[in-house]
């Protein structure tokens, strides 16, 4: 099993609908959760980040995070071509000497 | 403000040559990482440094492959020899702490090409 795992897509979605992008992680000591954004040919960026319980808002993303299903998930409101890229979940354990590890990443199309 | 700086942006080389890839970290972070990214295996840690102490490289694939980090501005990658199945793209990206709110900010890359 890996330890972040992310459906590879490609996930394909409207114009102006909501994409829902999911993320499975096997550490349950981990404590920080982050989604990057990589464009094609282009290096990762991160998005947001979440730590705790819940969702998190910035503009037209939301982050989900459930600790207890070992699920973080990002939606993304109001689709935009621009926002066609692959998505990269991350997770990072409580110490400082934690790595973060990537899952592979989801491909997202968004078509006009 | 510059962000991570690597060099060289492309690299193509043959089977058997020495290879070093470049990264400048951007100022004031402390904590540095190299990563390889191929479409097989996605992105993977190969190592990472904080205060220029190897913490963990437990990702470097095999004796071939060394890091080194002399200062706070400067790291190197190193592969000899370089194999074909070395062709990847290797980011180094660098963290202004090492604590669990740390973010990372990725460098352009380099995109290796071994013959």
């Amino acid at each position: 099993q890996k330890e972040v795992e992310q459906n590879s897509g490609p996930l394909s979605v409207p114009e102006g609908a909501i994409a829902s992008l999911n993320c499975t992680y096997s550490d349950r000591g981990s404590q920080s959760f982050f989604w990057y954004r990589q464009y094609s040919g282009k290096s990762p960026e991160l998005i947001m980040f979440i730590y705790s319980n819940g969702d998190k808002e910035d503009g037209r993303f939301t982050a989900q995070l459930n600790k207890a299903s070992q699920y973080v998930s990002l939606l993304i409101r109001d689709s935009q071509p621009s926002d066609s890229a692959t998505y990269l979940c991350a997770v990072k354990g409580y110490s400082s000497a934690s790595k973060i590890i990537f899952g592979s990443g989801t491909r997202l199309s968004i078509r006009p | 403000d510059a962000g991570v700086i690597q060099s060289p942006r492309h690299e193509v080389t043959e089977m058997g040559q020495e290879v070093t890839l470049r990264c400048k970290p951007i100022s004031g972070h402390n904590s540095l990482f190299w990563y390889r990214q191929t479409m097989m295996r996605g992105l993977e840690l190969l190592i990472y440094f904080n205060n220029n102490v190897p913490i963990d490289d437990s990702g470097m694939p095999e004796d071939r492959f060394s890091a080194k980090m002399p200062n706070a501005s400067f790291s190197t990658l190193k592969i000899q020899p370089s194999e074909p199945r070395d062709s990847a793209v290797y980011f180094c990206a660098s963290s202004p702490s090492g604590g669990a709110a740390d973010t990372q900010y990725f460098g352009p890359g380099t995109r290796l090409t071994v013959l």
